[in-house]
């Protein structure tokens, strides 16, 4: 059974816009971590950005920043002031039943119109 | 500089023959794995080891093979039972303790078989 869905699999914003990509997820754990990934046309998977679940304040690099529900199982990913740039598959990445291996998402393929 | 590498970027192989892609990491991790990734799939997980000489089966191994006689090395075999070869595939790496088990990727190889 997926435990990560990602349910926009193309998405498209105009520069300089913000965009919100979801993710939503299942588990019974309490304390785990939860990523996004970003993969450029050049296919080079690097981090965006992680969550601990135990942190209820959401986690923030840059222009990225996340809307951690825990109760609701959502982890959706922001991107402001969208950069040509950030044009990639994103995917959402999380390691089920206290694993440390990621369960992944089937990615959103964003594209950002100048 | 740390990272990993994978070679060839492009593999191209006649149906029926096996096939070794490359994977070396300098990032001094206990933890690799190998991942395919096909259109609209996401990255499914192929086999991952997480010490040396010591591996295990992902959700996808029919028909590939690894060995990890090295800390820095996880060579995948794609042999000629796998029915459906041509894919994406990515190496990552991680550590098993400290923070987050985040993963740090290749750049892949696109292996097509015909």
């Amino acid at each position: 059974a997926q435990t990560v869905t990602q349910s926009q699999p193309e998405m498209s914003v105009q520069e300089a816009e913000t965009v919100t990509l979801s993710c939503t997820y299942d588990t019974s754990e309490n304390n785990y971590y939860l990523f996004w990934y970003k993969q450029p046309p050049s296919r080079q998977m690097i981090l965006v950005i992680r969550q601990e679940a135990y942190k209820q304040q959401n986690a923030t690099e840059n222009r990225f920043s996340v809307n951690f529900q825990k109760a609701a199982k959502s982890f959706s990913l922001k991107i402001s002031d969208s950069q040509l740039g950030d044009t990639a598959m994103y995917f959402c990445a999380f390691p089920p039943g206290g694993s440390y291996i990621p369960t992944f998402g089937r990615g959103t393929s964003l594209i950002v119109h100048p | 500089d740390g990272g990993i590498t994978q070679s060839p970027k492009y593999l191209f192989r006649k149906e029926g023959q096996n096939v070794t892609l490359s994977c070396e990491q300098n990032l001094n991790h206990d933890a690799m794995y190998w991942y395919r990734q096909d259109p609209g799939q996401g990255l499914r997980l192929i086999y991952y080891s997480q010490i040396v000489n010591d591996f295990q089966k992902g959700d996808i191994a029919e028909g590939y093979s690894v060995s990890r006689e090295k800390k820095e090395s996880f060579p995948l075999t794609v042999t000629s039972a796998q029915k459906n070869p041509t894919a994406f595939y990515l190496c990552a790496s991680s550590s098993t303790g400290g923070i987050a088990y985040e993963q740090y990727f290749g750049p892949g190889t696109r292996l097509t078989v015909t």
